[in-house]
């Protein structure tokens, strides 16, 4: 299993730009999350989802689109970057416990996206 | 979830045992304890959970005080690969990995 894939590794932005981050991973996780951890700081939670179809605002939502039409894939989406979005944007899955799955499942992590935006 | 306290920052020998604790003083009975690392700029990583006995796999071990109150990660022959902030967190059985949140960790260093 090549685990929870996360492209590009590094982005730079201009203010203003959009661009979609992508997660996919191959283990038929049901829940899937992005976090973004600025320097200094612990993870934050953007958005989630427990299954295709259904997705979820986290901790710090705003800016930030997601969809889930697949179980495998889980893309984040800035619609207008900004400077404040400079960031390491981590994305995990996991088994869900409320869907039956192992009730101690871990999150699974990328390896990131560092974003700087300009 | 309940909250949870662990030193800033802990230094350890390289070859010693490293024993990063973690006070949880309003855990309920429901909730277990996780400890998860994040090794400089990768993404945080499982090591092990436990609910009130003592637990050891091929990373760690998980002593839980009698009382639940507290617990210890032991990492019983640390290596400069052991370098990370590592991340201590409570949370009920019934809900996953969803939502979890991580606080400032113990940021562990390992000194040749």
């Amino acid at each position: 299993n090549a685990g929870v894939t996360q492209t590009p590794k590094f982005q730079v932005l201009k203010t203003g730009q959009s661009m979609t981050l992508q997660c996919a991973q191959d283990m038929n996780h049901e829940y899937m999350s992005w976090y973004r951890q600025d320097p200094g700081m612990g993870l934050r939670l953007i958005h989630y989802s427990v299954g295709a179809g259904i997705t979820d605002q986290g901790e710090v939502p705003n800016g930030y689109n997601v969809s889930r039409s697949t179980t495998e894939d889980f893309p984040l989406r800035l619609l207008s970057a900004a400077p404040s979005q400079t960031s390491v944007y981590f994305c995990a899955s996991s088994y869900s416990a409320q869907l039956g799955g192992q009730l101690h499942s871990p999150l699974h992590f990328g390896n990131g996206t560092r974003l700087t935006v300009t | 979830d309940a909250k949870t306290t662990q030193p800033t920052s802990m230094d350890c020998a390289e070859g010693r045992a490293a024993n990063l604790p973690c006070n949880h003083s309003t855990i309920s009975g429901n909730e277990y304890v996780y400890w998860y690392r994040q090794i400089h700029s990768q993404g945080p990583q499982y090591i092990i959970h436990g609910l009130k006995n003592n637990e050891t796999n091929e990373m760690a071990s998980l002593i839980i005080t009698e009382d639940r109150k507290s617990s210890t990660l032991i990492l019983p022959h640390a290596t400069l690969r052991d370098t990370a902030v590592y991340y201590c967190i409570v949370r009920p059985i019934n809900r996953g990995a969803q939502k979890l949140v991580f606080g400032q960790g113990t940021r562990l260093t390992i000194n040749p």
